[in-house]
């Protein structure tokens, strides 16, 4: 069973940082492209970050371009994101999860399986 | 960057009705579109994706189709498990945008 499972969150002040992690199971995790996305509360989901299966190929959204850093560990099945000059508006739960191959290029692709989330409260 | 719409915000529905749920995109996706489900508390569930294509295990009361750059999802007869809030997403392109959701509630 492919598995997805984030940990990392939790209360962090303004201008600070956190660190998620996203362990993969149940697949050859260095095949597939890696995504994070976040969704605060009462919002709709909002894409991050996206990561090929070699992390070379990384995409950022404009909202956490230079903010934020996508890489992954393919050895220990895990890919991380890097949260830097946190905001108050940066609070929501942070979902990981595993693409169909790429995340994009085809119809064929896009996200497969989502983590079950983990919370990332900015707060002073 | 593509806006994706969806209509109605919300609906209220009876177990056993047919319910539609539609989706717009403001450009070309060109297929790259999925569905997902979302109860409380919990993560999006993947239930369709390249417009049409069902998710491995995902009843086959739930299907999609598209026309043009409307995309349209269909529960051809609701259960109670069913309740819940849907979103579109396209990932033609980055960034990849999710629509504002669509809630099914019990009537």
């Amino acid at each position: 069973e492919v598995q997805m499972v984030e940990s990392g969150g939790g209360l962090a002040q303004p201008g600070g940082s956190q660190r998620l992690s996203c362990v993969g199971s149940g697949f050859r995790f260095n095949d597939y492209s890696l995504t994070w996305v976040r969704q605060a509360p009462g919002r709709r989901p909002e894409w991050l970050s996206s990561i090929s299966g070699g992390g070379t190929v990384i995409f950022y959204a404009d909202s956490v371009r230079g903010r934020f850093t996508i890489s992954r560990e393919n050895s220990k099945n895990t890919m991380y994101l890097q949260l830097n000059s946190l905001r108050v508006e940066d609070t929501a739960v942070y979902y990981c999860a595993k693409c169909r191959g790429g995340c994009s290029g085809g119809p064929q692709l896009g996200v497969e399986v989502w983590g079950q989330g983990t919370t990332v409260t900015v707060s002073s | 960057d593509i806006q994706m719409t969806q209509s109605p915000s919300s609906l209220s529905a009876s177990v056993g009705d047919a319910v539609t749920i539609t989706c717009r995109a403001s450009q070309g996706v060109s297929n790259c579109l999925a569905w997902f489900q979302q109860k409380p508390g919990k993560a999006p569930k993947s239930l369709i994706y390249a417009a049409s294509i069902l998710q491995s295990g995902v009843p086959s009361r739930f299907s999609g189709s598209v026309s043009g750059t409307d995309f349209t999802l269909t529960i051809s007869s609701l259960q109670p498990e069913d309740f819940a809030t849907y979103y579109c997403q396209q990932y033609y392109s980055y960034p990849f945008t999710f629509g504002p959701g669509t809630i099914v509630d019990i009537k």
